[in-house]
């Protein structure tokens, strides 16, 4: 089955500072991908739309200046938390699609002090 | 976008089988029905996917009515280990984003 990665799994940063997420789709290329945010006992929240060399189209409520999204190849999208507060701190997903399915990373663990 | 519904939660036995039904009423004719898998702390896994009428693989059934309006989940035999969140999706295509309901929290107890 397809593999998507994301790197790091964990990262502890400070408020104010800046962190990146990086998600792979391994063995197949996507021209789009997702970015979900999941907090504690929730579902995952679709934040954005990663679209390979095109702006992201973000969900209502997401500030675009605050979570930037590059997609700069078919099998990398970069989702970067600028600024981090404490709030921010959540659980990142990515996905990509391949046919009819989606394929999720395995998450990335953001927690803000 | 279509919307699902599905029960909160469920309480099942090791051994038993577990029926897990989601409604999806405004599902589009080009959806496809999906269902994943979360354990905590971890993305969803894929789990079966289908269009219409029954699908099957190595772990689970998914049934679909010809209205296609809700379709469920079988696993039979549960173990401890399949104690987790499963979510309905419906969408199609790779382009198309997927919007997650509420899932539901299945625990398998002894």
């Amino acid at each position: 089955g397809a593999v998507v990665s994301q790197h790091p799994s964990w990262v502890i940063c400070k408020s104010g500072t800046s962190v990146k997420i990086e998600c792979r789709s391994l063995d197949f290329q996507a021209t789009t991908m997702f970015w979900y945010r999941q907090f504690p006992k929730q579902s995952l929240m679709l934040m954005a739309t990663s679209n390979e060399g095109s702006k992201a189209t973000y969900e209502q409520g997401v500030e675009k200046d605050k979570f930037l999204i590059n997609h700069a190849s078919l099998t990398l999208s970069t989702l970067t938390v600028t600024s981090a507060h404490p709030e921010d701190s959540s659980f990142y997903i990515c996905s990509a699609g391949r046919a009819y399915e989606q394929y999720f990373g395995p998450g990335t663990r953001l927690t803000v002090t | 976008l279509a919307k699902t519904t599905q029960p909160i939660s469920m309480d099942s036995y090791e051994g038993q089988e577990v029926n897990i039904t989601c409604s999806h009423n405004n599902i589009a004719t080009n959806d496809y029905i999906t269902w994943y898998q979360q354990f905590p702390s971890q993305g969803p896994r894929f789990i079966i996917q289908g269009y219409k009428t029954k699908v099957t693989n190595e772990v689970a059934s998914l049934f679909i009515p010809a209205d296609r309006k809700s379709s469920t989940l079988s696993l039979p035999r549960v173990s401890l280990s399949d104690t987790a969140v499963y979510y309905c999706l419906v969408g199609g295509g790779a382009g198309n984003m997927l919007t997650f309901g509420g899932g539901t929290r299945l625990m398998v107890k002894p």
